[in-house]
């Protein structure tokens, strides 16, 4: 069982350059979401999505978009990535009861120079 | 808006003694959950406990123990005999509210290491 998987595991990016970190999961969560995590802060929600085609805004969505197409992908865009979306990206997946725990990826880490 | 303390940003400790990570939460709902996650140095998330707002029990599971305290807004970690594979940074965090609480609020974090 691969729970979720995040590709890739690491990344660097040019300034102005565009790409897509990919998140599955083959658990039939309902709810998938996306955060940053930065020394010192924690990690701090991005986007989320409570299901097919539905998604939404976190705390610090400025520079990412999302789409969730299927239950199974969630993938994050950043259009023009900038020296501040420099972090390590978690994608997470929950089932529908609010009470469980959330079940993380292994990360990506994102340099952007 | 929904908060978590966690105001030690860096425990160190001899291997065995017992710690103690503070947790502190602000939020308006009436219904919510707290987690504890440890993240090792390899850097995946490791869930560890959830707690819901109506049960105040503490709880312990082998060496680790919980305890909730709505009174004070604390959900504070103690690990006893403390083992350098407990070495690694811990998050708390909350339910989010406008997410129907499937998304979480993290605290900082606090990296413990343990000594040999």
């Amino acid at each position: 069982n691969a729970g979720v998987t995040q590709t890739p595991k690491f990344q660097v990016l040019k300034t102005g350059q565009s790409m897509t970190l990919q998140c599955a999961q083959d658990m039939n969560h309902e709810y998938m979401s996306w955060y940053r995590q930065d020394p010192g802060m924690g990690l701090r929600l991005i986007h989320y999505s409570v299901g097919a085609g539905i998604t939404d805004q976190g705390e610090v969505p400025n520079g990412y978009n999302v789409s969730r197409s299927t239950t199974e992908d969630f993938p994050l865009r950043l259009l023009s990535a900038a020296p501040s979306q420099t972090s390590v990206y978690f994608c997470a997946s929950t089932p529908g009861q609010a009470n469980t725990e959330a079940f993380f990826g292994q990360g990506t880490r994102l340099t952007v120079v | 808006a929904q908060k978590v303390t966690q105001a030690q940003t860096e425990i160190s400790v001899v291997e065995k003694e017992d710690v103690t990570l503070d947790c502190v939460y602000e939020t308006r709902d009436t219904t919510y959950y707290l987690f504890w996650y440890k993240q090792p140095p390899s850097g995946e998330l490791v869930f560890l406990i959830r707690r819901n707002s109506f049960d105040e029990q503490n709880e312990i599971s082998g060496r680790y123990s919980w305890n909730f305290q709505k009174s004070t807004s604390s959900f504070n970690f103690t690990i006893t005999a403390s083992q350098v594979v407990d070495s690694a940074v811990y998050f708390c965090a909350l339910s989010h509210s406008d997410t129907g609480r499937r998304a979480l609020t993290f605290g900082s974090g606090t990296r413990l290491q343990v000594q040999p």
